[in-house]
């Protein structure tokens, strides 16, 4: 059964900073995967998603890449802003044509 | 209007009440989905509609009915409901069913039964 692990569940940095999010599945044969952005009591913003011919897209101040070796991807954000907080959403989908969600990291960006 | 979207926003309703609740997309999407998302649980997908036709039901409970009438409106009709069934419920569209495309929700029905 496939799970979907993401990694830290909170995280809090100074604005500007760099950081990276992390999302790992439990069954590496992952055929799309997508980074979602949810704001509290909101819907699903759809931030990217990597195909299964792609390894990696980019938006702005955001970058996901995903190692199909090892079923990991990560959500790099670049110089960070207050309104970056937020909860991050991973999916995959894999061989069953699901799509599995993680449990999300929230994140805050301190001014 | 464009993307998707939810209605009523907000819904409190008794154990015996019958409503329903409302998705519409403006996308021109063939498959739509209805999502679950309880507090410290991941989104659990509830059913899959791929041109109007219901093409999955993850052993859903019979309280929740769904309908799909055409491609772009997907309801949920909500009966003797238990307080456990309090959550954020998410419509989502996408191309098509086959997860190869972007996924497009809209934002969201909370749902508190009382």
């Amino acid at each position: 059964k496939q799970e979907v692990t993401q990694i830290p569940a909170a995280l809090s940095v100074p604005e500007g900073e760099n950081l990276v999010l992390n999302c790992s599945f439990t069954d590496s044969a992952i055929y799309n995967l997508q980074w979602f952005r949810q704001d509290p009591g909101k819907g699903l913003t759809s931030l990217l998603l990597i195909q299964s011919s792609q390894r990696e897209q980019t938006s702005g101040r955001l970058n996901a890449s995903l190692d199909k070796s090892s079923g990991r991807s990560t959500l790099y954000i670049a110089a960070s802003q207050p309104g970056d907080s937020a909860t991050y959403l991973c999916a995959g989908s894999g061989n069953t044509g699901k799509l599995i969600f993680g449990q999300g990291t929230t994140l805050q960006v301190k001014p | 209007e464009t993307g998707v979207t939810q209605t009523p926003r907000h819904l409190v309703m008794g154990m015996t009440n019958k409503k329903s609740l409302k998705c519409e997309q403006h996308l021109g999407h063939n498959a739509m989905y209805w999502y679950k998302q309880s507090a410290k649980k991941p989104l659990e997908l509830m059913f899959v509609y791929n041109f109007k036709e219901q093409t999955e039901n993850n052993s859903v409970p019979s309280r929740f009915s769904p309908e799909c009438p055409n491609s772009s409106h997907l309801f949920l009709h909500l009966h003797t409901l238990q307080p456990e069934d309090s959550a954020l419920y998410l419509c989502a569209s996408s191309q098509d069913r086959g997860y190869t495309g972007e996924l497009f929700f809209g934002e969201g029905s909370r749902l508190t039964v009382l």
